[in-house]
């Protein structure tokens, strides 16, 4: 079976400071793995995606996560917060072999000014 | 190019009222999937279309929901006798060729449904 944990339903941050939001997947078979953002009102919209390439994905807005498998992580980081990054995070995770793409429930990344 | 484009964006209905909820994806895209957002929840799975057929429809909550694809393109979201329970975002994304070639899904604003 395949699933997505995100640690940490919310988390704050300072502007400024670090932002990591943590996900762990379970799949049976290499996984193809994404990071979402959904502001207020708004669909999702991808910030990259890792599809057994390089392990460290760089995606838009400073983001970058990095696939270890061997710890089957897929953690979202970014140095510097920006208070522009005050929203909700999905990570998702699907595969060659199965149709559907399974979510996390979400972290919502608060940026204290 | 345009993206995935869903109407209305906000709908209100009265308990037992029928609804139809629309998604016109991007053009190209094979894959089409619907998903449910309530208040504070993650995304739940409704249904997938690959072209016009639905191979999985493990996630529609009740035979009150159905959905077709037509022409491979758009789509419609049916919740026939609507409950205050489904009241939510439903939220409709595209992709290139779902999910096996890792292509990723590109979304739509989603329809915030009220039933009151």
């Amino acid at each position: 079976a395949q699933s997505v944990t995100q640690l940490g339903s919310h988390v704050s941050v300072s502007e400024g400071a670090l932002v990591l939001l943590r996900c762990n997947y379970s799949s049976s078979v290499p996984p193809y793995l994404f990071w979402y953002v959904q502001y207020p009102n708004q669909g999702l919209q991808l910030l990259l995606k890792y599809t057994s390439a390089a392990t460290l994905v760089k995606g838009i807005n400073g983001f970058e996560a990095e696939f270890k498998k061997s710890e089957t992580s897929f953690h979202l980081t970014k140095p510097s917060a920006h208070m522009s990054d005050a929203a909700e995070y999905f990570c998702a995770v699907s595969g060659y072999n199965f149709n559907k793409f399974y979510f996390g429930s979400g972290t919502k990344l608060n940026v204290k000014p | 190019g345009a993206g995935v484009s869903q109407s209305p964006s906000n709908k209100v209905t009265e308990k037992g009222k029928d609804v139809e909820l629309r998604c016109d994806p991007i053009s190209g895209h094979t894959a089409l999937y619907w998903y449910r957002q309530s208040l504070g929840q993650g995304l739940e799975f409704l249904i997938y279309f690959q072209g016009n057929s639905a191979p999985d429809k493990s996630g529609l909550p009740s035979d009150r929901f159905s959905a077709e694809r037509t022409g491979g393109s758009v789509s419609t979201l049916t919740i026939q006798r609507t409950q205050q329970e489904d009241s939510a975002v439903y939220l409709c994304a595209s992709s290139l060729a779902g999910s096996g070639g890792g292509s990723p899904l590109h979304f739509g604003n989603g329809t915030r449904l009220t039933v009151t």
